[in-house]
Parts: C-alpha cells; sequence; structure tokens
C-alpha cells in the first residue's frame, strides 16, 4: 500500500500558487518524501524532494511539517501547463519498493 | 543524450503470444524499473532492478519475468499475454538503489500494449 494520502483532484486558478497536501503520517526518520508529476499519459516527472527541512528549486517548493507527518508541495505560479497529476511519495532511503499512489489530478482554470 | 528510451511504443498482441518490451539507459545508473499503468490509476511497480545482474519482484509481478541484460538495458517479457495486460508500461531508471533516493528518477515515455 502507498504510504501517502492525497486529495484526488484540486483546482487552481491561473497565475496563484497552487498548493497540493499530502499525508505520510507513518514516515520514519530517515524516509525521503518526493513529488512527480505526469502530464497526459507522459513519463512521470521528477519536481523536487526533502528529508526534513523546506527545499525550493525552479520548479517548486516543499514544505515539509515539523513532525513530517504531512509535506504541501507549492508551485508558486500556476500555469495551464502545470495541469498534471501530481504524486507523493515517501522513499525509504534504502528502500527497493517505491510505491506510487493515485495521485492528485491538479486542474488549473483560465 | 536520450535518456531513457522504450521500445516499442505501440503493440497490439493476440491473447497467448508473448513478447518482450526493450528498456536501455544512458545515464550509467545503477537502478531499474518496470511500471504499469491502468486507465485512471497511479504506477504498479512491476519489478525492478538495484544493479546489473539483480532483480526483485514489485507490487504486480505475476505474468512478466524481466532480464537485466546489463547495466544499460532492463527487458520485461510477457511469456503468454492476456487481456488483464493491457496497459501502458513505463520503465525507469536512478543513480542509486532507491528510485531517486537523495536523486531523481527518469522516466521513459512509456509502451502502450492492448492485448486482444
Amino acid at each position: 500500500d502507498a504510504k501517502t494520502t492525497q486529495p484526488p483532484s484540486m483546482d487552481c486558478a491561473e497565475g496563484r500558487a497552487a498548493n497540493l497536501p499530502c499525508n505520510h503520517s507513518t514516515i520514519s526518520g530517515n524516509e525521503y518524501v518526493y513529488w512527480y508529476r505526469q502530464i497526459h499519459s507522459q513519463g512521470p516527472q521528477y519536481i523536487i524532494h526533502g528529508l526534513k527541512n523546506n527545499e525550493t528549486n525552479e520548479m517548486a517548493s516543499l514544505i515539509i511539517t515539523e513532525d513530517r507527518k504531512s509535506s504541501t508541495l507549492i508551485l508558486p505560479h500556476a500555469t495551464l501547463r502545470d495541469t498534471a497529476v501530481y504524486y507523493c511519495i515517501v522513499i525509504f532511503s534504502r528502500d527497493d519498493k517505491i510505491i506510487f499512489g493515485k495521485g492528485t489530478r491538479l486542474h488549473i482554470l483560465p | 543524450n536520450a535518456g531513457v528510451t522504450q521500445t516499442p511504443k505501440f503493440q497490439v498482441l493476440k491473447t497467448g503470444q508473448s513478447m518482450t518490451l526493450q528498456c536501455a539507459q544512458d545515464m550509467n545508473h545503477n537502478s531499474m524499473y518496470w511500471y504499469r499503468q491502468d486507465p485512471g490509476m497511479g504506477l504498479r511497480l512491476i519489478y525492478y532492478s538495484a544493479s546489473e545482474g539483480t532483480t526483485d519482484k514489485g507490487e504486480v509481478p505475476n505474468g512478466y519475468n524481466v532480464s537485466r541484460l546489463n547495466k544499460r538495458e532492463f527487458s520485461l517479457r510477457l511469456e503468454s499475454a492476456a487481456p488483464s495486460q493491457t496497459s501502458v508500461y513505463f520503465c525507469a531508471s536512478s543513480e542509486d538503489r532507491a528510485l531517486g533516493w537523495n536523486t531523481e528518477a527518469f522516466f521513459g515515455q512509456g509502451t502502450r500494449l492492448t492485448v486482444v
């Protein structure tokens, strides 16, 4: 079973920040949180990952709560090209079985 | 630098036929993976290979076999195709054992397989 829980779908207005939540209440101390997205039926694309601290790159920001039981992916200025399914994945540093959940389908509204 | 290349992109099989899906990566990655994705669903791990010469079962291995031919190539074989194996198949690779452990994973563009 997936180790994460995400809402099945969300809407966001174009130009606004999209905040995608993820619950991972069973996460342990050395497990990373990763975010990928899948546009249409293409192969998934890496977005960002983190362990304890908040992270930012050119695509997004990742906010991880202090207890690490949940996180939020932030797309600061959503565009129509950000319409995709977003997957939050918890990865144990030496776990070979990486499980995708069903993700959140993000709709960007013009 | 092509990344992860899957062949073929599309395939139609008759029930009972066999075929091999090919995957090659040119990034010198240790780990490679095969996933399937059914309509409206997330990706499910079929098999993975942490290094050349090793393979392990994922969530849904039944009906499939794999071969890690060398560091570059990881093939997925359907010995006797069934309609339930109609799906989109994705291959992925990453530098370390865990998919994207402290590094990102790269996915191919998928093979769309229909079994009639």
